[in-house]
């Protein structure tokens, strides 16, 4: 069966500092992945996706990017956080097979001070 | 731009009270259509979805959702529910041949035992 690991679960940051966040997908191949930012009260933001290593579209313009260096790897980083860089982020994949569910990971909560 | 609209923010009920929660979007073409579900602790979860037939569609844990194309809206419902069904619920969207999942800003149901 597939699983999504993402790490860390929390994270706290100061304001300035580089960031990476990592997530990895098993018992799969060939996913399209996506990191989302969950803020409290505004659902969930897609800021990245992508469709194979080393193809990343971005979706809002930001302090963040993303790389997919492996087919199952999908990494966020920043070089300098920002305080509105916190909130809840999430990894999540599909098989793209058609039009198919996202399957979601546990999240990194990260707070920036 | 696409957008997915959930009204409601907070919904308290207690147990056995019948659930809807809307949901309602903005887009003309083919949808895909989803609810999510995060219950405390745990993973974004799928808890039902439609592509394409019957538009009354049914999830688990006795959810169902009923598609109405000429209202844009999804609303998610369940005749009884329970404590456990304590949680917080997403609508989410995918439209054409889009991969973005178009996420609602969420509901909190809080279930009274």
């Amino acid at each position: 069966s597939q699983t999504i690991h993402q790490w860390p679960a929390t994270l706290v940051q100061p304001v300035g500092s580089p960031l990476s966040l990592e997530c990895t997908v098993e018992g799969t191949s060939n996913p399209n992945l996506y990191w989302y930012r969950q803020a409290a009260g505004r659902g969930l933001q897609l800021l990245f996706y992508s469709v194979g290593i080393g193809q990343i579209s971005s979706e809002v313009p930001q302090n963040l990017s993303a790389s997919r260096p492996q087919d199952r790897q999908f990494i966020l980083s920043s070089k300098k956080l920002l305080l509105s860089d916190s909130g809840f982020y999430l990894c999540a994949w599909d098989p793209r097979q058609g039009w198919d569910t996202q399957y979601f990971g546990p999240g990194t909560r990260l707070t920036v001070l | 731009a696409q957008s997915v609209s959930q009204h409601n923010h907070h919904v308290i009920l207690s147990e056995a009270a019948s659930l809807e929660l809307g949901c309602n979007y903005s887009y003309g073409g083919t949808v895909n259509l989803f609810w999510y579900v995060q219950y405390p602790g745990q993973h974004l979860q799928l808890l039902l979805k439609y592509f394409s037939g019957d538009p009354l569609v049914k999830g688990i844990k006795g959810f169902e959702a009923e598609f109405i194309k000429s209202k844009f809206s999804f609303n998610l419902r369940k005749p009884s529910v329970q404590w456990s069904d304590t949680a917080e619920y997403f609508c989410a969207v995918t439209s054409g041949s889009s991969y973005k999942l178009i996420f609602g800003s969420g509901t909190r149901l809080l279930v009274r035992p």
